[in-house]
């Protein structure tokens, strides 16, 4: 079974101090990683799309990166506009490509203070 | 980004009557759609996939005769909660992905409250 597992819970920075959050994964043929961000009352915003090991992606104060096992969402001086909650979803390959729907992490909610 | 609107962005409803949600891919064909349902302080659970012109795949646990999905065309999808009682209160969001696209883009959500 796939599995997507996102850490931490919940995340406190203050303005300027930089982190990582933690995506790790279980599947059986990896199609595609994304990340996505989450403000409160509103649908997920697409950030990234990683497909292969090693690959890098970067928007303004953010990376994304990917490994076989685990991909990262790296914040460089966050500021209070960037609180929000991260997703991030596997897709994996399908016999006939009809599906291949997402498989969602439980989040990180990242609060930046001022 | 593609983008997604999703109609209505709030509703309220009494218990026993049917509402219907709508999801449009505006700049895109969306071959496939996809209806979550997300919990407070939940990350989102999808409820089922559809392809334009064939019936949805429901996820195990969700009941096809209450959640009606329709995916007429190229750009609009519709889940209709029929006989809605207050359990199936929640934020329902769709997405949408183009043939031969990776990417799954996101409407606004729905925020269902039934009383």
């Amino acid at each position: 079974e796939d599995q997507v597992t996102q850490s931490p819970e919940a995340l406190r920075l203050q303005e300027g101090e930089s982190s990582s959050l933690n995506c790790s994964y279980t599947v059986s043929g990896l199609r595609g990683l994304f990340w996505y961000r989450q403000d409160p009352g509103k649908g997920p915003e697409f950030l990234f799309t990683l497909y292969s090991a090693g690959e890098e992606k970067e928007k303004e104060r953010l990376k994304a990166t990917l490994t076989k096992k685990e991909s990262f969402l790296h914040i460089t001086a966050p500021k209070p506009e960037d609180s929000a909650t991260y997703l991030c979803a596997v897709q994996v390959f399908w016999w006939n490509n009809a599906g291949n729907m997402l498989t969602f992490g439980g989040g990180t909610r990242l609060m930046v203070k001022p | 980004g593609a983008v997604v609107s999703q109609h209505p962005s709030r509703v309220i409803c009494k218990s026993g009557t049917s509402v219907k949600i709508e999801c449009r891919s505006l700049d895109f064909q969306a071959t496939t759609m996809f209806w979550y349902r997300q919990f407070p302080k939940q990350s989102l659970m999808l409820m089922a996939t559809s392809n334009e012109g064939s019936k949805a795949t429901y996820e195990q646990g969700v009941e096809k005769d209450k959640f009606l999905i329709n995916h007429a065309s190229l750009t609009l999808s519709t889940l209709t909660v029929t006989s809605a009682h207050p359990e199936d209160s929640s934020f329902y969001i769709c997405s949408a992905r183009g043939a031969d696209s990776a990417e799954a883009f996101f409407g606004q959500g729905t925020r269902l409250t039934v009383v």
